[in-house]
């Protein structure tokens, strides 16, 4: 029941940049709600990336940045490295019944 | 480094209710401004997100499971549980604990500690 759309895959060769789009509507992103950012690596837990649109915590990397702007927020991921292939999930409140916290659909970065 | 750890029954029968507990260390479960969290992911599938508790015993849900859940608190021993009554196999998930994190306002709150799940499969 996600409400935030997310292209379901992304790929790129090592050191490329690689943009992961989150797709919301009025009730969370659109009514500007922050958007933070998990990654998941296979057979993990998910990990805070990014929160309150573009922060990031402790111990992440800068090549990991966010943005929002609108209805829709980007994670992007510059100088990709192998790594980094794993499931990435964008997350916001929403003020619908569709519950307070909804996440993206996730999308999996594959590193060519 | 606070830490998250779920336990409970990995197979539970349908019409049953599946039960798990948080239990938190390296940290009090009453300070600071945070909320409670659990959320599931089916096999394949995307997260989501169950509810939360306040350590004042403050509850949400979501609205698609709040017939049939129940979070409670138990400040004593730094734990939270999950209830999830007749559960079906739409049930089978991995269930996280997970730490929110409040700010200026409900916009911020975000998932800054996780569990590292535990898989819960509902079948006869």
């Amino acid at each position: 029941q996600s409400v935030l759309t997310q292209p379901p895959s992304v790929s790129g060769a090592p050191g490329q940049r690689v943009t992961i789009s989150c797709t919301g509507s009025s009730s969370n992103i659109g009514a500007g709600y922050d958007v933070h950012w998990y990654q998941q690596l296979p057979g993990t837990a998910p990990k805070l990336l990014i929160y309150g649109n573009s922060n990031r915590p402790s111990g992440v990397p800068d090549r990991f940045s966010g943005s929002k702007s609108g209805t829709s927020a980007s994670l992007a991921i510059t100088g990709l490295q192998a790594e980094d292939e794993a499931d990435y999930y964008c997350q916001s409140y929403d003020s619908s019944l569709s519950g307070l916290y909804v996440f993206g659909t996730g999308t999996k970065v594959t590193v060519l | 480094q606070v830490q998250l750890q779920e336990s409970g029954p990995g197979l539970v029968k349908p019409s049953q209710t599946l039960s798990l507990t948080c239990t938190v260390s390296g940290g009090s479960i009453s300070s600071g401004s945070y909320y409670w969290s659990w959320i599931r992911q089916p096999a394949g599938k995307g997260l989501e997100w169950i509810g939360r508790i306040y350590t004042s015993g403050s509850t949400n849900y979501n609205p698609s499971l709040k017939s049939r859940v129940t979070i409670s608190v138990d400040t004593s021993k730094n734990q939270f549980s999950l209830k999830l009554s007749s559960v079906t196999a739409a049930d089978t998930a991995v269930y996280y604990c997970a730490r929110l994190a409040q700010g200026y306002s409900s916009s911020w709150d975000h998932f800054d500690y996780w569990g590292q799940g535990t898989l819960v499969t509902v079948s006869s």
